[in-house]
């Protein structure tokens, strides 16, 4: 059974660097069937799709996010990061990672870890 | 982006009923729809893929159809535990995009 689990600082500052990593087991981050992906929610509000990671270390970001966002493959750790730059108060959210197969359907996720930047 | 549009935001029902949500595509996305289920706490679960696929383990109450902009969940003798927030999401093109939710009530 594949689980993932995020883990970093809970709370930045403002225009500091928000870094997240997520730990992969029960299965091969090394897999070409999969991406590795960041999704965040804000409190009581939807899901946004930040980026992902192809087992090659290809990357594609959300134009919203791009300028600001990397995402990078640790295949020797099963870890995959998150860091995003220059953050605001609307960056606070919890924060998914996620599996995306067939570069279709997230179809494993961790349980998300809440990320509130405040001073 | 592909905006994608759910109806309702809420809904209402009971134990038994059967209920059906919405999503539109702001274009065509073919089959590439996928449908999560979020209970409130947890993150999200896959319930369907590309449009009408029954995610493992998923209960067959559980159905999806559509193409090109228009895609339905419909959830039939409807339990207590499935009254959560579900989301479609697109897969055609990235950025991939969600739906703003419904709230399946009581």
């Amino acid at each position: 059974q594949v689980q993932l689990q995020e883990s970093g600082p809970g709370l930045v500052k403002p225009s500091q660097t928000l870094s997240l990593t997520c730990t992969v087991s029960g299965g091969s981050i090394s897999s070409g069937d999969y991406y590795w992906t960041w999704i965040r929610q804000p409190a009581g509000k939807g899901l946004e799709w930040i980026g992902r990671v192809y087992t090659s270390g290809t990357t594609t970001y959300n134009p919203s996010l791009k300028s600001r966002v990397t995402i990078s493959l640790d295949t020797a750790k099963s870890q995959f990061s998150l860091k995003l730059s220059a953050v605001a108060a609307a960056d606070t959210a919890l924060y998914y990672c996620t599996r995306l197969s067939a570069g279709t359907y997230f179809d494993y996720w961790g349980q998300g870890t809440l990320v509130t930047v405040s001073s | 982006d592909f905006q994608m549009t759910q109806s309702p935001s809420s809904l209402s029902a009971s134990v038994g009923d059967r209920v059906t949500i919405t999503c539109r595509a702001g274009q065509s996305v073919s089959i590439y729809v996928n449908w999560y289920q979020q209970k409130p706490g947890k993150a999200p679960k896959l319930l369907i893929y590309t449009a009408s696929t029954l995610q493992t383990g998923v209960p067959s109450r559980f159905s999806g159809s559509g193409s090109g902009t228009d895609f339905t969940l419909t959830i039939s003798n409807l339990q207590p535990e499935d009254f959560a927030t579900y989301y479609c999401q697109q897969s055609y093109t990235t950025p991939y995009t969600f739906g703003q939710g419904t709230r399946l009530e009581i």
